[in-house]
């Protein structure tokens, strides 16, 4: 079946970092992929939506300049969390959607990000 | 704008009781519905889909065009089964996904 990894799986750093999070189709390519956050015991909230070659869409709420998407191949996005605080500790979970008429979205093991 | 809606937050039954997940859907259109699951400390997996009128672990859902719902259903609900579970709509390009229900089934 379709798998998405997403690397790294956990990240520690101090505030003030940037932190780049990578998420690849492996055995497909993937024309959106969509980057989520989950805070514990809630549900997940869309940060964007990734189309390959083109700017990421935001929703409403996250900070453009803030999280930073790239999506420069078919198999490859990335979130970049710039200038880490604490509050951008969270666990976020990226899918990737198929080529080809509809696909389901299929979705990475996630990253738990903590800022000390 | 498109909205998936779960009512229930948390729902709590007993082992071998009859469980339903509410998801309502609010646009016009035919939208694809599904539903996912996440269980403790693992990814999201996909459920069910409504176009393939599977039977995924024992749960069933019926898109119900009328009342806009795509209800969740198991009619014995096993330990096993607690887990998030999350309604999700695909229209045009676009995922919309409900707030999840967090489903916790008790010995």
């Amino acid at each position: 079946g379709a798998v998405v990894s997403q690397h790294p799986s956990w990240v520690i750093c101090k505030s003030g970092t940037s932190v780049k999070i990578e998420c690849r189709s492996l055995d497909f390519q993937a024309t959106t992929m969509f980057w989520y956050r989950q805070f514990p015991k809630q549900s997940l909230m869309l940060m964007a939506t990734s189309n390959e070659g083109s700017k990421a869409t935001y929703e409403q709420g996250v900070e453009k300049d803030k999280f930073l998407i790239n999506h420069a191949s078919l198999t490859l996005s990335t979130l970049t969390v710039t200038s880490a605080h604490p509050e951008d500790s969270s666990f976020y979970i990226c899918s990737a959607v198929g080529t080809g008429g509809f696909q389901p979205q299929h979705f990475g093991d996630g990253t738990r990000l903590s800022i000390l | 704008a498109q909205r998936v809606t779960q009512p229930e937050k948390l729902l709590s039954v007993f082992k071998g009781a009859p469980v339903e997940l509410k998801c309502n859907y609010s646009y016009s259109g035919s939208p694809e519905l599904f539903w996912y699951v996440q269980y403790s400390r693992q990814r999201l997996q996909l459920l069910l889909r409504h176009i393939s009128r599977e039977s995924i672990k024992g749960f069933t859902a019926d898109l119900n065009k009328g009342e806009t719902s795509f209800h969740l259903k198991k009619p014995f609900a096993q330990e096993e089964d607690s887990a998030m579970y999350y309604c999700a709509s695909f229209y045009g390009q676009n995922f919309v996904f409900g707030p999840g229900t967090r489903l916790s089934v008790l010995p």
